[in-house]
């Protein structure tokens, strides 16, 4: 069974940063392109990186170039997105998710960015 | 404002067909696959359609997909209460290199 668990979502200060992990299960993360998708509370699905099978490709969404980066270890099974200079708009629930185009969807990690 | 358009709501009764839209470009829907998320209320969002018209095992007949030019449609027939729930359409996009969301269309069981 696929399974995906993030976690590392809190409370952070704006400008400040966090780190997000997805542990992979029921697949091997090696095969898969992964992606991270959030949702602002209330607000619709908002893509905002993917990264290819060897971690050669990564794309994001403009507006969290420069500040995010997502990264995986495959020995680890794990997913990762670092965030760093967070904006209030940032405040989300971030979903791990396999594939470019998504199929499997974890339950999400919620981050908030407030003083 | 979501790159792709999406009916913000959409309804029917139980046993009716709805069909929600999604509107697009040729840089998206024009060029690539549609899929389609449902997203029940309080969980994570699932896989309902891919490449256009395919259905993921478990995912019933009731649910099906098309896509013409720069626009696709999600239909929904024999209506249930449980596809109460939000909807969304997705695709790649060759000019932004990434990944777009319609806003999501909020089905109501009437």
């Amino acid at each position: 069974e696929v399974q995906l668990v993030e976690s590392g979502g809190g409370l952070v200060q704006p400008g400040g940063s966090l780190r997000l992990s997805c542990a992979a299960s029921g697949f091997t993360l090696s095969s898969y392109w992964m992606s991270w998708v959030r949702q602002a509370p209330g607000k619709g699905l908002e893509w905002v990186a993917n990264i290819k099978q060897d971690g050669s490709e990564k794309y994001y969404v403009d507006s969290v170039k420069g500040r995010f980066t997502i990264s995986r270890d495959n020995a680890k099974n794990s997913l990762y997105l670092q965030m760093n200079s967070l904006r209030a708009e940032d405040t989300a629930v971030y979903y791990c998710a396999r594939q470019l185009a998504p199929d499997y969807w974890g339950q999400g990690t919620l981050v908030t960015v407030s003083s | 404002q979501s790159v792709l358009t999406q009916p913000s709501s959409a309804s029917g009764t139980p046993g009716q067909r709805v069909t929600i839209s999604c509107s697009g470009s040729s840089s998206n829907i024009g060029s690539n696959y549609v899929y389609w998320y449902q997203q029940l209320p309080g969980t994570a969002p699932k896989l309902l359609i891919y490449s256009n018209n395919q259905r993921p095992s478990g995912v019933p007949d009731r649910f099906s997909g098309s896509k013409s030019g720069t626009s696709a449609s999600l239909a929904i027939s024999g209506l249930r209460s449980e596809d109460e729930a939000d909807y969304y359409c997705a695709a790649w996009d060759d000019s932004l290199s990434g990944w777009v969301f319609g806003g999501g269309t909020k089905l109501t069981v009437l």
